[in-house]
């Protein structure tokens, strides 16, 4: 039992660049979502998903797309890079809405755009 | 709206001295669920604690506890005779009753000095 993997832990793009980043859990949770991590800003979320093939924007969707085609997968892909994207990105699942549920997230990947 | 506020954006102590982390939240849900989560300098986040809304019990876990007080609508994370290890930046969070996701404080980063 993996938890909730990220790939690539450490990525460095280009301005203009696109990219998925990778996030998959092995609990057969329905919910999933991304986070990001700004110096001072604490982790806002980005898109989340309530099982496959639904998705939803959280508080700062610009420029991220997302998909949900399995249950254990949860991509999430950055269309245009721009360095206001520099960030660290957590993934996270839970097997549900219900706050008697913990939040299991991922290692984290930490993104540089130049 | 919900909103989690950690007033304290850096703490420094001395080895053996006790902390208090505040956290104060806004919501309009009866129903909530309060975390704390530890974020040391690798990384990762850490799973302290989760508090249900009906549970105004406070909690002791070794040299961590919580007090939970909905009058003021305060979770408020102590540390008792603080370690270096226990240098982190430490999250506190708020969940919906119906919610999968967290709404984050923008943490306190805590420094333990030996």
């Amino acid at each position: 039992n993996a938890g909730v993997t990220q790939t690539p832990k450490f990525q460095v793009l280009k301005t203009g660049q696109s990219m998925t980043l990778q996030c998959a859990q092995d609990m057969n949770h329905e919910y999933m979502s991304w986070y990001r991590q700004d110096p001072g800003m604490g982790l806002r979320l980005i898109h989340y998903s309530v099982g496959a093939g639904i998705t939803d924007q959280g508080e700062v969707p610009n420029g991220y797309n997302v998909s949900r085609s399995t249950t254990e997968d949860f991509p999430l892909r950055l269309l245009s890079a721009a360095p206001s994207q520099t960030s660290v990105y957590f993934c996270a699942s839970t097997p549900g809405t219900s706050g008697l549920y913990e939040q299991y997230f991922g290692p984290g990947t930490r993104l540089t755009v130049t | 709206a919900q909103k989690v506020t950690q007033a304290q954006t850096e703490i420094s102590v001395v080895e053996k001295e006790d902390v208090t982390l505040d956290c104060v939240y806004e919501t309009r849900d009866t129903t909530y669920y309060l975390f704390w989560y530890k974020q040391p300098p690798s990384g990762e986040l850490v799973f302290l604690i989760r508090r249900n809304s009906f549970d105004e019990q406070n909690e002791i876990s070794g040299r961590y506890s919580w007090n939970f007080q909905k009058s003021t609508s305060s979770f408020n994370f102590t540390i008792t005779a603080s370690q270096v290890v226990d240098s982190a930046v430490y999250f506190c969070a708020l969940r919906g009753g119906s919610q999968g996701n967290l709404i984050f404080g923008k943490g306190t980063k805590l420094s333990v000095k030996p």
